[in-house]
């Protein structure tokens, strides 16, 4: 069993609509938690970024953290044409020496 | 402020060559990871250097080495390639202060073994 699982996709939504993304995981010592956007052929771009658990907002993006649960969700609203990306979690557990420890990815795609 | 960068893009070797892939970190970032992504396995940790010493490695062959130079730049060489080691090779930087767990990546070397 991956340490992080996240469901691939893909994912189709018609434009407006609120994209429901989320990962769970096994190891209780995460602590840290980010969002990646990746667009094909580029490198992964830091969306969000969340300590333990609780909510973050920026924009029409919200990251939510359920440690209890050890699920974290990603949310977008009113998703646009460029929104279309693979998305990524990521999750660490400890300050200083960084692995990051990634899900597989789920490939989102917009529809005008 | 220049974001992470990799050379060289794009590159193409046969197997049993070795090839160095360099990346150089935000300005100021002293901390420098590497991943190799594939559409198999994803996103893995390969190995991160902060001042010129490996901090952590994953799971990963001695096939895979690497280093990091004063200035912070660091350099992965992978030798005796195998078919396998075909992916997109992303380096990552951080700065290191308490509180600053984020990484940013470079735009990735995808490299094909033929």
């Amino acid at each position: 069993q991956k340490e992080v699982e996240q469901d691939p996709g893909p994912l189709s939504v018609p434009e407006g609509a609120i994209v429901s993304l989320n990962c769970t995981y096994s190891n209780s010592a995460f602590q840290y938690f980010m969002w990646y956007r990746q667009y094909s052929r580029k490198g992964p771009e830091l969306l969000m970024y969340t300590y333990s658990s609780g909510n973050k907002e920026d924009g029409r993006f919200t990251a939510q953290v359920d440690k209890s649960s050890k699920y974290i969700s990603l949310f977008i609203r009113d998703s646009q044409p460029s929104d279309s990306a693979t998305y990524l979690c990521a999750m660490s557990g400890n300050q200083g020496a960084q692995k990051l420890v990634f899900g597989q990815g789920t490939r989102l795609t917009i529809n005008p | 402020k220049a974001g992470v960068t990799q050379t060289p893009r794009y590159l193409i070797k046969t197997r049993g060559q070795q090839v160095t892939l360099s990346c150089s970190p935000i300005s100021g970032h002293r901390s420098v990871s590497w991943y190799q992504q594939t559409p198999g396995q994803g996103l893995q940790f390969l190995f991160e250097y902060f001042s010129e010493t490996q901090r952590n490695k994953g799971n990963f062959p001695g096939r895979f080495s690497g280093r990091q130079f004063s200035n912070s730049r660091s350099e992965m060489n992978v030798s005796t390639l195998e078919l396998g080691d075909s992916a997109l090779y992303l380096c990552a930087s951080r700065q290191e202060y308490r509180g600053s767990e984020t990484q940013y990546f470079g735009p990735g070397t995808r490299l094909l073994v033929l």
